[in-house]
């Protein structure tokens, strides 16, 4: 079965700093990856996904995500961040049926 | 705009009523989904469907029910028999195209659920 782990629930980061938010994933078969973003009382938007090809991949608002098959990992990356980052992202892995399996998010705090 | 459109954001039902939350799309998508969300527990999937007239059970459906009637409209009820229904509920949509893994899913901006 899939599944995906966040490994921070909270990352408390300053302004302008960089910031990398964990994520790794099992499955037994190729997988397509995605980063979503969750602004409060909102629903959620794509930041990037992985499907196949060059192994980092750029999203929107400068973030980019490195997918790594030996480490199962898909960590998602911002070299300077803004008070505007501050949001919950996820991490989310595709099943064959299309749908989505999420791992429980993790909160970005980003402080002046 | 083309989106998805879901209905009502906030809603507070008594204990034992059935509650309908609307969800609409016009980005002609084939696929739509209902996803659950309750605090640091990520989102789980409780129904979706590939076609009209078809859905699919997901991993939390008890106590939930759905129709696709139209491809545009993928209501979702919350029965009495759904033991903690208090949640934020997401809506979603996707094509399917020549594989259904890989593509991208759109998001409504989501109804909350208060049960008293």
């Amino acid at each position: 079965a899939q599944s995906v782990t966040q490994l921070d629930s909270q990352v408390p980061v300053f302004e302008e700093a960089p910031v990398e938010l964990r994520c790794n994933y099992s499955s037994s078969v190729s997988v397509y990856l995605f980063w979503y973003v969750q602004y409060p009382n909102q629903g959620l938007q794509l930041l990037l996904k992985y499907l196949s090809g060059s192994t980092l991949v750029k999203g929107i608002n400068g973030f980019e995500a490195e997918f790594n098959k030996s480490q199962t990992s898909f960590h998602l990356r911002k070299p300077s961040v803004h008070i505007s980052d501050t949001a919950e992202y996820f991490c989310a892995v595709s099943r064959s049926q299309g749908n989505l399996i999420f791992g429980k998010g993790t909160k970005l705090s980003v402080k002046p | 705009d083309g989106g998805i459109t879901q209905s009502p954001k906030y809603l507070f039902r008594k204990e034992g009523q059935n509650v309908t939350l609307s969800c609409e799309q016009n980005l002609n998508h084939d696929a739509m989904y209902w996803y659950r969300q309750d605090p640091g527990q990520g989102l789980r999937l409780i129904y979706y469907s590939q076609i009209v007239n078809d859905f699919q059970k997901g991993d939390i459906a008890e106590g939930y029910s759905v129709s696709r009637e139209k491809k545009e409209s993928f209501p979702l009820t919350v029965t009495s028999a759904q033991k903690n229904p208090t949640a934020f509920y997401l809506c979603a949509s996707s094509e399917l195209g020549q594989g259904k893994s890989g593509n991208t899913i759109y998001f409504g901006e989501g109804s909350w659920l208060t049960v008293v």
